[in-house]
């Protein structure tokens, strides 16, 4: 089983869509839970860490089960500019070293 | 604040040649800083992590003498493709951690794009 586990998509929804990914990890001692986001041929950006708690930054909902062993993000009102790769970042317990899912793929369309 | 560059952003170079990659930290030191090589449409593959003032610890399969890194300070990491061919032609991005930043939190430079001819 790979450490950290996302659909790759494409998630293909029109704008004003609620859209969900999740991710599982491997590691039950995962320490630090983030979701990037990736445009083509760029660098990944923050997009915001997973607190146990769950936080909210506007648009976007990010969520941690520990007991499942997933994160999710849920993206409300898709834009069209919310068409990117989404990636799972956990950093395992005992270790700074993050482990980067493959990334989801969504395309909102008009 | 949290800002990373990445120098140059991208490069052609013929095969056989040595190719310097620079990551700066600029608005803050970092404690580590990783180096990544992505694919076309795959995922970022991790390929070593250095810190400041001792060796780096590559992963497996990575080739230490092929690809040299060399963390000078605390703002600054280099990575040096040594000879290279054109199945190393790639997308090299380095990322660094903030001291004292929300646990573990990588902030990315824009990448290096590598062509080798």
């Amino acid at each position: 089983r790979k450490e950290v586990e996302q659909d790759p998509g494409p998630f293909n929804v029109p704008e004003g869509a609620t859209v969900a990914f999740n991710c599982t990890y491997s590691n039950s001692a995962s320490q630090s839970f983030f979701w990037y986001r990736q445009d083509c041929r760029k660098e990944p950006k923050l997009l915001m860490s997973v607190y146990s708690s769950g936080n909210e930054d506007g648009r976007f909902t990010a969520q941690l089960n520990r007991a499942s062993q997933y994160i999710s993000l849920l993206i409300r009102d898709s834009k069209l500019s919310d068409s990117a790769t989404y990636l799972c970042v956990v950093t395992p317990g005992g270790s700074y070293i993050p482990t980067f899912g493959r990334g989801t793929s969504l395309i909102v369309h008009p | 604040g949290a800002v990373v560059s990445q120098h140059p952003s991208w490069v052609i170079c013929k095969s056989g040649t040595s190719v310097k990659i620079e990551c700066r930290s600029l608005d803050f030191q970092a404690t580590t800083m990783f180096w990544y090589r992505q694919f076309p449409k795959q995922s970022l593959m991790l390929m070593a992590t250095s810190n400041e003032g001792s060796k780096a610890t590559y992963e497996q399969g990575v080739e230490k003498d092929k690809f040299l890194i060399n963390h000078a300070s605390l703002t600054l990491s280099t990575l040096t493709v040594t000879s290279a061919h054109p199945e190393d032609s790639s997308f090299y991005i380095c990322s660094a951690t903030l001291t004292g930043d929300p646990a573990d939190t990588q902030y990315f430079g824009p990448g290096t794009r590598l062509t080798v001819l």
